[in-house]
């Protein structure tokens, strides 16, 4: 049973547009969000978070949108660029533990 | 360099085989986590390791996974008796803090298990 979904292996996106990258969870325990980023060979790398006090969290041209009711977090890169292609991983996790609980990623592709 | 290390990157094992595996945690982190990532997954958590505790050992699959940290530094994750659905990447992460729910995690390049 997967608690965090990624729903869109792939994502491809003309350069400069924006990339919107999408994750849904079923846990309403859940309180902390990230995102991470991942090359091929390398390991993830930590983009942004967002606690469940917030809806919204910017980072330079990296913003994260959270909507409990929904239960429902978005990644919004604007403007995309050519190195913003990777895969990308959405996890959670809940006070209670340790655990980060990860979903299967989306590859995001920027066209140039 | 100054990230996680891990060893060996690339690791062959015959079914029935033992492997060890290694992270060398970025130096002061006091947390330290292992992962299992399958092939077109995302990662699973394995354990936790608060300086020398095993403070949480509930995703390790059986009790052939063991991992170790015995001087709140080096980790050691072994598996005995490799089994063909081992096979994955074997993620190690530190972070300097030992509070839940603050902040990211350092990765390491992670260690690809392959049992034939």
């Amino acid at each position: 049973d997967q608690q965090v979904k990624q729903n869109s292996p792939s994502l491809s996106v003309q350069e400069g547009r924006i990339s919107i990258l999408n994750c849904d969870y079923t846990n309403s325990m859940f309180d902390y969000f990230l995102w991470y980023k991942k090359y091929p060979a390398e390991g993830p790398t930590f983009l942004i978070s967002i606690s469940s006090i917030k809806d919204k969290n910017e980072d330079g041209r990296f913003t994260v949108f959270l909507n409990k009711s929904a239960k429902h977090l978005s990644l919004h890169i604007v403007p995309s660029q050519p190195g913003d292609s990777a895969v990308y991983f959405c996890a959670a996790s809940m006070d209670s533990n340790y655990q980060l609980i990860w979903g299967a990623g989306t590859k995001l592709i920027i066209k140039p | 360099g100054a990230g996680v290390s891990q060893s060996p990157r690339y690791k062959v094992a015959k079914r029935g085989q033992d492997v060890a595996l290694r992270c060398d945690p970025i130096s002061g982190h006091v947390s330290l986590f292992w992962y299992q990532q399958a092939l077109g997954q995302g990662p699973e958590f394995l354990t936790y390791f608060q300086n020398e505790a095993q403070l949480d050992k509930s995703g390790l699959p059986s009790d052939r996974f063991f991992a170790e940290r015995p001087e709140g530094s080096v980790s050691t994750l072994k598996i005995q008796r490799t089994q063909q659905e081992d096979s994955a990447v074997y993620l190690c992460a530190s972070s300097p803090w030992t509070l839940r729910n603050t902040g990211e995690l350092f990765f390491g390049e992670g260690s690809r298990l392959t049992v034939l």
